[in-house]
């Protein structure tokens, strides 16, 4: 019964690498999303996506990239890191609007 | 501005007390809510949702209340345990859109 699986769990990475932050999840959910959460805050939608082959922007996706080539799939991708990208990344399934979001349990990044 | 926001940031209850977490949301559109728990170096948890056709639901230990008129959202945890110490989440979604508006959080600590 894994529900969304997020990996790595951490990583620290140096201005200007990229790299890939994945997430699966085994509910069959057409709905996923990235957020990011910052000390003591919120969480903030980075993309979205209602389906295989279909993504959208959320409120902060500058410096991010998303694919959803699968169901099952929607890797979030930080092409030229930057220290304000550090953070808590959490990726969400749901079955469809206005239901519960199912969340992974994050992957911590430090960008120095 | 976030339009989901709770009264307090850090609540502390006695083990064995109720106790009460509110939530004032600013956009009287918005038709679905749900809260979140979230404990440290986990992703959220689904607790309990409501949709704005009903005042009231009940679940385990848990109530959400939802007052229209004044835009107020608030959930009860009886017999607080110290598994419930962790930091909630109010959210809101408004019709026809896909994504949540989180809140900032309320801390909430169980005394023994």
């Amino acid at each position: 019964n894994a529900g969304v699986t997020q990996t790595p769990k951490f990583r620290i990475l140096k201005i200007g690498q990229s790299m890939t932050l994945q997430c699966t999840q085994d509910m069959n959910h057409n709905y996923m999303y990235w957020y990011r959460q910052d000390p003591g805050m919120g969480l903030k939608l980075i993309y979205y996506s209602v389906g295989a082959g279909i993504t959208d922007k959320g409120e902060v996706p500058n410096g991010y990239n998303v694919s959803r080539s699968t169901t099952e799939d929607f890797p979030l991708r930080l092409e030229l890191a930057a220290p304000s990208q550090t953070s808590v990344y959490f990726c969400a399934s749901s079955y469809g609007q206005s239901k519960p979001q199912h969340f992974g349990d994050g992957t911590r990044l430090s960008i120095l | 501005g976030e339009s989901v926001g709770l009264h307090l940031p850090t609540l502390s209850v006695q083990e064995g007390d109720n106790s009460i977490i509110n939530c004032a949301y600013s956009n009287s559109a918005s038709d679905y809510f749900i809260w979140y728990k979230q404990e440290s170096g986990k992703g959220p948890q689904f607790i309990i949702d409501i949709r704005s056709n009903m005042d009231k639901r009940q679940g385990q230990r848990v109530t959400v209340l939802l007052n229209k008129t004044v835009k107020h959202l608030s959930l009860q945890i009886a017999a607080t345990q110290p598994g419930d110490s962790a930091v909630y989440f109010c959210a809101e979604n408004l019709p026809g859109d896909y994504k949540l508006s989180f809140g900032a959080g309320t801390t909430v600590t169980v005394r023994a």
